[in-house]
């Protein structure tokens, strides 16, 4: 059973270009939530999905970016217009319920550079 | 907004040593999960402790809840090199369905 799967590792774009994040949540799980984790500092919230529904969005910047999980495939993160502020690593989570009573298992992340 | 507050933010010891690590909260709690995170890698889960548990054991790692006092410790006996991470603690509040993380404990075992 293949744990949580984001790609790319590593991304580079350029000032203005659009980053996508994807995240292939566990086999089984349809809960998703995607994280952002600046330099030495711990991980803040930013979205919380289901099967093609947002739970919770209060995490996300009210522009550019975006998240949305299908019926099929993966789950993204879209950051539209990028500045040298979105540098960060990205983390995607799953779970198998609600974390009110499960465990969240997180992916490897992608890290973002904005040049 | 930070929920979990770790104590210390860093913490050195040698190999052998027993490391622990604290967070503090501020609202009512579903459970608290405390996470590893090695150096430009993902979190590993380590435990989830329930609002109605005190204390949960997994090898050489042991976990209390102190609902009271909205805090919990992280004990790992008989450190090694390779526990060398940062340590996060979630909090997932009631009626909220979100991990809320702290800034996390760096902790370094020296050999």
């Amino acid at each position: 059973n293949a744990g949580v799967m984001q790609n790319p590792r590593h991304l580079v774009r350029r000032r203005g270009q659009e980053a996508r994040l994807r995240c292939s949540p566990m086999k089984g799980h349809s809960h998703v939530y995607w994280y952002r984790q600046l330099p030495e500092e711990g991980l803040k919230f930013m979205v919380y999905l289901q099967k093609e529904n947002i739970i919770d969005e209060s995490g996300m910047p009210k522009e550019r970016f975006s998240a949305e999980f299908p019926k099929e495939g993966p789950s993204i993160l879209r950051i539209q217009q990028v500045v040298r502020g979105d540098s960060a690593a990205y983390f995607c989570a799953s779970s198998g319920g609600i974390v009110e009573w499960t465990e969240a298992f997180f992916g490897q992340g992608t890290r973002l550079t904005v040049v | 907004s930070q929920q979990g507050e770790e104590d210390p933010q860093a913490l050195s010891i040698q190999e052998g040593e027993n490391a622990t690590m604290n967070c503090s909260y501020k609202t009512s709690i579903n459970n608290l999960q405390w996470y590893r995170q090695n150096s430009g890698r993902g979190l590993v889960h380590l435990i989830l402790i329930r609002s109605n548990e005190r204390e949960k054991h997994s090898g050489r790692l042991r976990v209390t809840l102190d609902t009271s006092k909205k805090s919990s410790s992280l004990l790992i006996t008989a450190s090694r090199a390779a526990d060398t991470a940062s340590y996060f603690c979630a909090t997932v509040s009631q009626g909220a369905q979100k991990l809320v993380f702290g800034q996390g404990t760096r902790l370094t075992i020296n050999p």
